[in-house]
């Protein structure tokens, strides 16, 4: 069964950074791509982040190009978004999912709450 | 960035009815659309991809039409546990935009 279990959310200052991991099982993770979507809740979806099988490829929301990097360890099979220069309007649930552009599965998420 | 709607954005239904989702993106996407349903408090399920594929595991009441500019979603026979919110995903073009919902009630 494909999990995806995020981590590291919480409360950071604008201006801030954080780190959100992300550890997957059940599927071979090294052969797929991988990104990141996030929600408000109680609103709409934003595709955040993605990156290819190998981590050559990266692909960025207009949003969150220059803030945000997306990378993988595949010895780890984990996922990570690096978020700095954090605004009050990056505050969502930020979700792992499985595929570069159209992701199958998604894990439960990680609330992000920038707020001073 | 390729601009995704949906119509309508809230509609009500009764069990056992059939309806019709649309989504409309501004320029051509060939297939690359998929469609989710959302419950409240859960995560994104994906139903369709390729405009018309089933994911599997998903109901055969489900499907999915179109090519280019203009999909839709079909529910032939409503069942209590579909009232959710549907959203509609474009991966033609990058970054992938999402429409913005359509939530399905019961009437």
């Amino acid at each position: 069964e494909v999990e995806l279990v995020e981590s590291g959310g919480g409360v950071v200052r604008p201006g801030g950074s954080l780190t959100l991991s992300c550890e997957a099982s059940g599927f071979t993770f090294g052969v797929v791509g991988m990104s990141w979507v996030r929600q408000v809740p109680g609103k709409g979806l934003e595709w955040v982040a993605g990156i290819n099988l190998n981590g050559e490829t990266t692909s960025f929301g207009d949003s969150v190009k220059g803030r945000f990097t997306i990378s993988r360890d595949n010895a780890k099979n984990s996922l990570y978004l690096e978020m700095n220069s954090l605004r009050a309007e990056d505050t969502a649930f930020y979700h792992c999912a499985r595929g570069f552009g159209d992701p199958d599965y998604w894990g439960q998420g990680t609330l992000v709450i920038v707020s001073s | 960035d390729i601009q995704m709607t949906q119509s309508p954005s809230a509609m009500s239904a009764s069990v056992g009815d059939g309806v019709t989702i649309t989504c409309r993106a501004s320029q051509g996407i060939n297939k690359y659309l998929a469609w989710f349903q959302q419950k409240p408090g859960k995560v994104p399920k994906r139903l369709i991809y390729g405009a018309s594929s089933l994911q599997s595991g998903v109901p055969s009441r489900f499907s999915g039409s179109g090519s280019g500019t203009e999909f839709t979603l079909t529910i032939s026979s409503l069942q209590p546990e579909d009232f959710a919110t549907y959203f509609c995903l474009q991966h033609n073009s990058y970054p992938p935009t999402f429409g913005p919902g359509t939530r399905l009630d019961i009437k």
